[in-house]
């Protein structure tokens, strides 16, 4: 299986703050990774697919970069509503794989 | 809009069956591949499985830690995904989710809790 080993796995930050998530694969996965964001006790929503590319409605502020074995997830200046978990999942070999998540904290 | 729908959680004893159901609507079900997510309480997400559309023969993947266990299927005159999970243990308990988890992909359900214990 393709190991997704993401870090932090948490991060404290203020708003206003620049912050950077990231997600290396054990193999590569060429750019075949989404980035999503949970809230307690909602479901997950994907903001970011193939490595780069923003889900419709997404803020600008969050953006993706990567390919092959390294993959980071921006946000460019932190809003109160970013405050939550971020998971990174490879869709590009079977068995699927997420890291392990990043809880996003206020600090 | 895009939506889906998971149903038929519940209680269920080691070793027993049940059938998870998700209905979807707001796009054209059948161009999408469809996955199964579950979350265990406290935990991260995992990835349960897959089944694809028809021009791909509707192939299924699992995790490995569900394979044998857990069957997926669809009906694509009704739009909906299903979840057939057999010789239930108490590591399943977690809530489950359906979306497309590929480049197309979807929005994901609120979930439906299926809970494994005597």
């Amino acid at each position: 299986d393709i190991q997704m080993t993401q870090s932090p796995s948490s991060l404290s930050a203020s708003v206003g703050d620049r912050v950077t998530i990231t997600c290396r694969a054990s193999q590569g996965i060429r750019n075949d990774l989404g980035w999503y964001q949970q809230k307690p006790g909602k479901a997950p929503e994907r903001l970011i697919y193939a490595a780069s590319t923003l889900e419709s409605g997404v803020p600008s502020r969050f953006s993706g970069s990567g390919s092959g074995t390294e993959f980071t997830l921006t946000i460019s200046s932190l809003q109160p509503g970013d405050f939550a978990t971020y998971y990174c999942l490879q869709y590009n070999t079977y068995p699927f794989t997420f890291g392990q998540g990043t809880k996003l904290e206020i600090k | 809009e895009v939506q889906v729908v998971e149903s038929g959680g519940g209680l269920v004893q080691p070793g027993g069956s049940l059938r998870l159901s998700c209905a979807a609507s707001g796009f054209t079900f059948s161009d999408h591949f469809m996955d199964w997510v579950r979350q265990a309480p406290g935990r991260g997400l995992e990835w349960v499985g897959r089944i694809t559309n028809k021009p791909y023969s509707y192939t299924t993947s699992y995790a490995t830690s569900v394979k044998g266990r857990f069957t997926i299927s669809r009906d694509d005159s009704r739009s909906s995904l299903y979840l057939q999970m057999n010789s239930l243990k108490t590591e399943d308990t977690a809530v489950y989710y359906c979306a497309d988890v590929g480049t197309k992909g979807t929005s994901w359900g609120q979930g439906t809790l299926v809970t494994v214990s005597s």
